[in-house]
């Protein structure tokens, strides 16, 4: 059965950091894109951020580009995601998403982590 | 960015009847469509991709169309367990983008 547990959410200041952790099992981590995507309260989801199977190809959304990073360890079947500069406009559940290996959408998701920027 | 235009926002359906949500492109995104149902603490599920093709174990009575920039999920006879807020989502473009959600709540 596939798996995929956030972790590292909570509360932090305006301006900080913090690093997100999604821990995969069930499947061949190492061959799937990765995806994180978020909903913030009261909104729609939104895609974040993604890392392809080979840790090398990276994508942001125009409003993290230069704040966060998307990393992975297929060794330890783990995907991260290190936020700094936090924004009140951050706060949001933050879900781990498989890409399908068929085509372009997301097949598998986590149950998510709630990060809050707030003073 | 392309962005998605979901119909309408807020659904009211009693159980049984039909239940059409509407899904619209800015721009021609051929069949790279998805559709999630979305409840309140669990993980978003898959239910459609491709714009037509059921994922795995979803019921028969959830369907997709559509493609270029109008897209339709439909549950024919709605049961207690799909009420639920339903995305919809391009994935022809990076950032992929979704909809703002229709919300099925019971009439």
């Amino acid at each position: 059965e596939v798996q995929l547990v956030e972790s590292g959410g909570g509360l932090v200041q305006p301006g900080g950091s913090l690093r997100l952790s999604c821990a995969a099992s069930g499947f061949t981590f190492s061959s799937y894109t990765m995806h994180w995507v978020r909903q913030a309260p009261g909104k729609g989801l939104e895609c974040v951020s993604a890392i392809g199977a080979n840790e090398v190809s990276t994508y942001y959304t125009n409003s993290v580009r230069g704040r966060f990073t998307i990393s992975r360890d297929n060794s330890r079947n783990t995907l991260d995601l290190q936020m700094g500069s936090l924004r009140p406009e951050d706060t949001a559940v933050y879900f781990c998403a498989r890409k399908s290996l068929l085509a372009n959408f997301l097949d598998s998701w986590g149950r998510g982590t709630l990060v809050t920027v707030s003073s | 960015e392309i962005v998605m235009t979901q119909s309408p926002a807020t659904l009211s359906v009693s159980p049984g009847e039909r239940a059409t949500l509407s899904c619209r492109a800015s721009q021609s995104i051929s069949t790279k469509l998805a559709w999630y149902q979305r409840k309140p603490g669990q993980a978003p599920r898959l239910l459609i991709y491709g714009a037509s093709s059921r994922a795995t174990g979803i019921p028969a009575r959830f369907s997709g169309s559509g493609s270029g920039t109008e897209f339709t999920l439909t549950i024919s006879s709605l049961q207690s367990e799909d009420f639920a807020v339903y995305y919809c989502q391009q994935c022809d473009d990076w950032p992929w983008t979704f909809g703002q959600g229709t919300n099925v709540e019971v009439k």
